[in-house]
């Protein structure tokens, strides 16, 4: 069975600071994905890591991919409020089945990210 | 573009009645997911089409479950004799192609139920 597990699942820091949001997965997956939730709305993509050593950056968001340690990381740069959100991390694995496709998302509980001025 | 959406919004249930949710997928999404997301918790996979084909329904939580997508576009998630733990947001997603490996998932707004 896969489990995603993500830390810490509550975080409050201040604008300017710098912080990392971890996630780890079970067993061997096709590909992680970084989602962001605002509350009370849907989620919203934000990457799709492929392969060992993957990195992809967006504004002040950074993820990579460990897929030999089973771990991708969400670095957070200058922290600003309107990055405070609910971030989750999931994994598929790509299956026959699915003619190749993905077989549904297995999700981390989340991190609820809260930057305070 | 127009995204996925889905409605109602917000439905609210006694316990015992049926419910049906409906998802709009991306034109021309070939794949279409439903998850429900429970308060605080991260969402969880129910079932899998690809076109009309329902391909993996193994997280439906019980038999009063059902998700259907006839004609390989719209889909309802309908659900039987509600129970109060049946409350949740249901979220469905799209996909165009499954095998395309930087694909992702495009969520819609969710179903938020309340079942008293």
């Amino acid at each position: 069975e896969l489990k995603v597990e993500q830390n810490p699942l509550f975080l409050s820091m201040q604008e300017g600071k710098n912080y990392t949001i971890y996630c780890n997965y079970s067993t061997t997956s096709d590909r992680l994905y970084w989602y962001r939730q605002d509350p009370g709305k849907s989620l919203e993509s934000l990457f799709v890591l492929l392969s060992n050593g993957a990195v992809k950056q967006e504004g002040r968001l950074m993820a990579s991919l460990d897929t030999k340690a089973r771990l991708s990381t969400l670095h957070i740069t200058a922290a600003v409020h309107d990055l405070s959100a609910t971030y989750f991390c999931a994994v598929d694995i790509l299956s026959p089945v699915a003619g190749g496709g993905a077989d549904g998302l297995t999700f981390g509980k989340g991190t609820h990210l809260i930057i305070q001025p | 573009g127009a995204g996925v959406s889905q409605s109602p919004r917000y439905k609210v249930a006694k316990r015992g009645q049926d419910v049906a949710l409906r998802c709009d997928p991306i034109s021309g999404h070939v794949s279409l997911f439903w998850y429900q997301q429970a308060l605080g918790q991260g969402p969880e996979f129910l079932t899998y089409f690809q076109n009309e084909a329902q391909l993996d329904k193994s997280g439906l939580p019980s038999d009063r479950f059902f998700a259907e997508r006839p004609e390989g576009s719209v889909s309802t998630l309908k659900i039987q004799r509600t129970q109060q733990e049946d409350s949740a947001v249901y979220l469905c997603a799209s996909s165009l192609k499954p095998s395309e490996a930087q694909e992702t998932q495009y969520f819609g707004p969710g179903t938020r139920l309340l079942v008293l």
